[in-house]
């Protein structure tokens, strides 16, 4: 089965600094790999993904990920965050079949 | 109404109550899906609809008993429920089922069970 792993539960930064997620997958076939973000009292967002390609991806707000398959990673960064970044981020990752596996989520703090 | 919807928002029901959640989605998408998001728990996918048949039961404890009644609607059906069944419940849809499409999330239905 499916694991992700998200390194670091919290990641206080401060504003204008840059940022990195940590995303790790089990997998050894070809997958799909996705960052969400929640906003508070909302659902997820869509980030960015990779399907296949460039291996750098890049999504909106500023974020971008890059692929490594053989250390099969998918770390998020941003290189200036805003105080409107707070947020919780999800990665995911599916393989052939339909279901979407989910990290236990990094929450990011900005602060001023 | 754009995108995704759930209602209601916030739910509180007692262990013998019998409430539904409610998801519709207006993008025109044919797959749909229930997440559970727990407390210090990964998301955890509960049922898959694809053109309005359950595709996975993720080990779900029929206690939870969903429907999907045409492809633009979802609800969740909730009885005896337990205590550690509090949590947010999400609702996505995506353009089909397959592992290429991005699913949209509605805004989730907070449920606390006493």
């Amino acid at each position: 089965a499916q694991s992700v792993t998200q390194l670091d539960s919290q990641v206080p930064v401060f504003e204008e600094a840059p940022v990195e997620l940590r995303c790790n997958y089990s997998s050894s076939v070809s997958v799909y790999l996705f960052w969400y973000v929640q906003y508070p009292n909302q659902g997820l967002q869509l980030l960015l993904k990779y399907l296949s390609g460039s291996t750098l991806v890049k999504g909106i707000n500023g974020f971008e990920a890059e692929f490594n398959k053989s250390q099969t990673s998918f770390h998020l960064r941003k290189p200036s965050v805003h105080i409107s970044d707070t947020a919780e981020y999800f990665c995911a990752v599916k393989d052939a079949g339909n279901k979407l596996t989910f990290g236990g989520g990094t929450r990011v703090l900005v602060k001023p | 109404e754009t995108g995704v919807t759930q209602t209601p928002r916030h739910l509180v029901m007692g262990m013998t109550n019998k409430k539904s959640l409610k998801c519709e989605q207006h993008l025109g998408h044919n797959a749909m899906y229930w997440y559970k998001q727990s407390a210090k728990k990964p998301l955890e996918l509960m049922f898959v609809y694809s053109l309005e048949e359950r595709v996975e039961n993720n080990s779900v404890p029929s206690r939870f008993s969903p429907e999907c009644p045409n492809s633009s609607h979802l609800f969740l059906h909730l009885h005896t429920l337990q205590p550690e069944d509090s949590a947010l419940y999400l609702c996505a849809s995506s353009p089909d089922s397959g592992p290429y499409y991005e699913q949209y999330f509605g805004p989730g239905t907070r449920l606390t069970v006493t």
